[in-house]
């Protein structure tokens, strides 16, 4: 158990809706990120987040939003879906901000119909 | 661009060595992780390389050579719980982390 959590663990929604995936960290990681993994593929990084600020941004569009908040919690907010978003997304904590070691939650499957 | 290339698929004998090769390209470079991740389950942490040379933990072990923009994953006295898909990770410029496609070893009795 890496003490990071994720909620909801699976999720179905229409294109063109707008969904909030939620994550909570371990206590004292101030670093999260977030990850889209498509099936049989590796994980592919979207944002990071340190100390409540985005420092770091993959090759996703605008309408993939996050928040950081003091207790450790992070949300990845997708807007305008469409079916190629269709994925398991993971949130990662780690203690020190661009940190190597990163401890990954279960994960939720979304699916976009 | 960047990119990370290692083998698809491996496949070895219970109590066997097997050997994962990573080579990456990217702008930036900070560190070389491992990552395993069992069918339905989360990715987790194996190893870490900043430096040059064999990080060895337990039946894993992992090498970098940074010159040649390259790293491995071995794992030693395999076990059938080992079957699973090994990714490399680098974490490059800007707080980013790429993985790789991922690896994917089937243990055989």
């Amino acid at each position: 158990e890496t003490g990071v959590t994720q909620s909801p663990t699976h999720l179905i929604k229409t294109r063109g809706q707008q969904v909030t995936l939620r994550c909570s960290s371990q206590s004292g990681h101030n670093t999260v990120s977030w990850y889209q993994q498509a099936l049989g593929q590796g994980p592919q990084f979207i944002f990071q987040y340190y100390r409540e600020e985005e420092n770091g941004r993959g090759n996703f569009p605008p309408r993939f939003s996050g928040l950081q908040f003091p207790n450790y919690s992070s949300e990845l907010n997708v807007n305008a879906l469409e079916l190629d978003d269709s994925a398991l997304y993971l949130c990662a904590s780690n203690s020190e901000r661009g940190g190597d070691e990163q401890y990954f939650g279960p994960g939720t499957r979304l699916t976009v119909t | 661009g960047q990119s990370l290339e290692q083998p698809s698929e491996v496949t070895a004998v219970e109590g066997a060595i097997v050997q994962i090769n990573c080579t990456y390209q990217t702008s930036g470079f900070y560190g070389l992780s491992w990552y395993q991740q069992h069918d339905g389950g989360a990715p987790t942490f194996l190893s870490y390389n900043a430096l040059d040379g064999l990080e060895e933990t337990g039946r894993f072990s992992s090498f970098l050579s940074r010159s040649d923009s390259y790293g491995y994953l071995l794992l030693q006295e395999l076990q059938m719980k080992d079957s699973a898909s090994y990714f490399c990770a680098v974490r490059g410029g800007g707080f980013k982390t790429i993985f790789g496609a991922g690896t994917r070893l089937f243990v055989k009795a």
